[in-house]
């Protein structure tokens, strides 16, 4: 079985601080593991993922993610938040094992609030 | 390029009532999928599809039903409306060449039933 957690429903930071959103996971084999992010009253858009190699992920408006298989962990990271980054983030996860599920998981979501 | 469209965008039920959601992609994806999203919840998968003529259940099925008689194309059906169905409706797709793909999310449609 697969499955995420977000521990924080929310998560407030100060413009033009470092930004952390936290993700931890669960599969029986090795992961694959993405990010999407949801502005109001929109879809889901992919942010990155990580699949192999590199644990360190870049992906779209500045933001990045770190992958620790010995903490099972892949938090969302920014160097220097926006107020345009208040959004509604969402980690999601498959698990690469044979006979593992196709179908994503997703977590709760975390609220990122960036104050002016 | 559209990407995935979603009809409509609102609709007001009253219980009992019946609708039916439309989802369109026209990026040839294999895959479509059906969640819901209510406070607290994250997003809860209803129904998904594996490819044309295919259908499968999700972690939510009940109270729904759904058709993908055409590849772009996934409806998801309500019977008999319920106010616990009150709730935000996103579609998905994805290419379905592996585990890695991305998927792609409509706008939404937000539904209440009174």
């Amino acid at each position: 079985a697969q499955s995420v957690a977000q521990p924080e429903d929310q998560v407030n930071v100060a413009e033009g601080n470092p930004l952390t959103v936290k993700c931890t996971y669960s599969v029986s084999g090795n992961p694959y593991l993405f990010w999407y992010v949801q502005y109001p009253n929109r879809g889901l858009q992919f942010l990155l993922k990580y699949i192999t190699g590199d644990n360190l992920v870049k992906g779209s408006y500045g933001f990045e993610a770190e992958f620790n298989k010995s903490q099972t962990s892949f938090h969302l990271k920014k160097p220097s938040a926006l107020v345009s980054d208040s959004a509604l983030y969402f980690c999601a996860v498959r698990d690469y094992a044979s006979g593992g599920s196709y179908i994503p998981t997703f977590g709760r979501g975390t609220s990122l609030i960036v104050h002016p | 390029n559209a990407g995935v469209t979603q009809t409509p965008k609102f609709r007001v039920l009253k219980t009992g009532q019946s609708m039916t959601l439309l989802c369109a992609q026209d990026m040839n994806h294999e895959y479509m999928y059906w969640y819901r999203q209510d406070p607290g919840m994250g997003l809860r998968l209803i129904h998904y599809s594996v490819g044309e003529g295919t259908t499968a259940k999700g972690e939510v099925p009940d109270g729904y039903n759904v058709s993908r008689l055409k590849k772009q194309n996934f409806l998801l059906g309500l019977e008999s409306a319920a106010p616990s169905q009150t709730s935000v409706y996103f579609c998905a797709s994805s290419s379905g060449t592996g585990r890695t793909d991305t998927q792609y999310f409509g706008p939404g449609t937000r539904l209440t039933v009174l």
